[in-house]
């Protein structure tokens, strides 16, 4: 079975400029789930996708990161314009519902540098 | 509100040696606790879980854990370090209820293991 794929896998760019990122879930994961984890901390979740609708976006920076999932598969971050405390790992998790709890599997992430 | 805190950002052990990562967690509700592990440039892979049932787990790679809640604690064990343990490794938790399997992460502890 092929796992989460994120691309691309690093990006470097300057600040106030944008960037996209995309990921391709599990076929069948109806959960998407984007994390930012900053050198040193764990993981945060930054939004939460059920199908293509949005059920936790409590913690994404509106005014600069937008994201979307269509068609309740494949999804983009993206953010606009970016700032330098946005460098960090990107990460995508897919999960599949075992009983009662939800076990994710993640992507690679995508390693982005603002300078 | 949850919260997870991993005591010790970075542990050292000997090959061979008694591996033991802390992790205590504060959740309102009936949790479920994970520990995942991350090498470098990869994603997170889920080492173990409790979700209901046994208080000690077993996982992946000889690891295990044991959910004790008059403690609010879950630490990793290992009998016996082995070089490739060498990574970083998270604890996380997730409540029984509606969050689609929202996880809340801890810090990370790194660990290294001297040959």
């Amino acid at each position: 079975e092929a796992g989460v794929a994120q691309s691309p896998r690093y990006k470097i760019i300057e600040k106030r400029q944008s960037v996209a990122f995309w990921c391709n879930p599990i076929s069948g994961h109806a959960t998407l789930y984007w994390y930012q984890q900053i050198l040193g901390q764990g993981p945060k979740l930054l939004i939460q996708f059920q199908n293509n609708g949005v059920v936790d976006d409590s913690q994404l920076p509106k005014d600069r990161f937008s994201a979307e999932r269509l068609k309740g598969v494949d999804s983009t971050l993206k953010i606009q314009p970016a700032k330098l405390e946005d460098s960090a790992v990107y990460l995508c998790a897919s999960s599949l519902v075992r009983g009662s709890y939800y076990e994710q599997y993640f992507g690679p992430g995508t390693r982005l540098t603002v300078t | 509100a949850q919260s997870v805190t991993q005591l010790g950002s970075h542990v050292s052990v000997s090959e061979g040696a008694l591996v033991l990562l802390r992790c205590n967690y504060s959740s309102s509700v009936p949790p479920y606790l994970f520990w995942y592990v991350q090498y470098p440039n990869q994603g997170l892979q889920l080492l173990l879980k409790y979700t209901t049932g046994a208080t000690l787990v077993k996982g992946i790679n000889g690891f295990e854990a044991e959910f004790k809640k008059s403690e609010t604690s879950f630490h990793l064990t290992k009998p016996s370090a082995h070089m490739s343990d060498a990574a970083e490794y998270f604890c996380a938790v997730s409540d029984q209820g509606t969050s689609y399997g929202k996880l809340t992460f801890g810090q990370g502890t790194i660990l290294t293991v001297h040959p």
